[in-house]
């Protein structure tokens, strides 16, 4: 069964702080691994890696894969009290049922 | 603006009743998926249809139903079976079983 677990579960930094989130993953006939922004309603895109050891990099978010050791990471720098949302990754497999989601990591930015 | 749209965003159920939460997307695409979000649980899968006439069940398909009439629609039932529906419920789209989603606003299912 493929499973898709983010670390961790919850972070409370301050303004300004960068913080690391982190995604490891089992899936058969990986694709590739997504990442999410979930603010109050509808996940919205952020990257799509497929590719082992390329960044990815928008505004002071970035994100990496690690296909050797089956692991992404998604790096915020100079957070904003507007990075405050649920962070979701998700694997895509060769299966017809789409992606496996992790549970996701509250980010909370203090002002 | 291509998109997908959920209706309602806040629906009301008493026990015992069955409910039908709408999705309908614009964007051509041939995938579509249901799927449950709880607090500390991510997202599960519900059931996802790839064509129309045709839906395959997910994770936690007890106690749902849907149908694929029109590749635009894709109608999730939570029927008297589903004994803990409260929830957030999100519909997503693909343009291949391979890509990434777009997703809908969600439908947020509360029994009273």
């Amino acid at each position: 069964e493929d499973k898709v677990v983010q670390s961790p579960l919850s972070l409370v930094v301050h303004e300004g702080d960068t913080v690391t989130l982190n995604c490891s993953y089992e899936v058969t006939n990986f694709r590739s691994l997504l990442w999410y922004k979930q603010e109050k309603k509808a996940p919205t895109f952020l990257f799509m890696l497929t590719s082992s050891g390329i960044e990815k990099k928008s505004g002071r978010l970035s994100s990496i894969l690690d296909k050797k050791e089956l692991f992404s990471i998604l790096n915020i720098t100079a957070t904003q009290t507007g990075d405050s949302a649920i962070y979701l990754c998700a694997g895509s497999g060769g299966g017809a049922d789409g992606l496996t989601f992790g549970k996701g990591t509250h980010l909370i930015i203090q002002p | 603006d291509g998109g997908i749209t959920q209706s309602p965003k806040y629906l009301f159920r008493k026990e015992g009743q069955n409910v039908t939460l709408s999705c309908e997307q614009n964007l051509n695409h041939d995938a579509m998926y249901w799927y449950r979000q709880d607090p500390g649980q991510g997202l599960r899968l519900i059931y996802y249809s790839q064509i129309v006439n045709d839906f395959q069940k997910g994770d936690i398909a007890e106690g749902y139903s849907v149908s694929r009439e029109k590749k635009e629609s894709f109608p999730l039932t939570v029927t008297s079976a589903q004994k803990n529906p409260t929830a957030f419920y999100l519909c997503a789209s693909s343009a291949s079983y391979r890509g990434g989603y777009t997703f809908g606003s969600g439908t947020r299912l509360t029994v009273v």
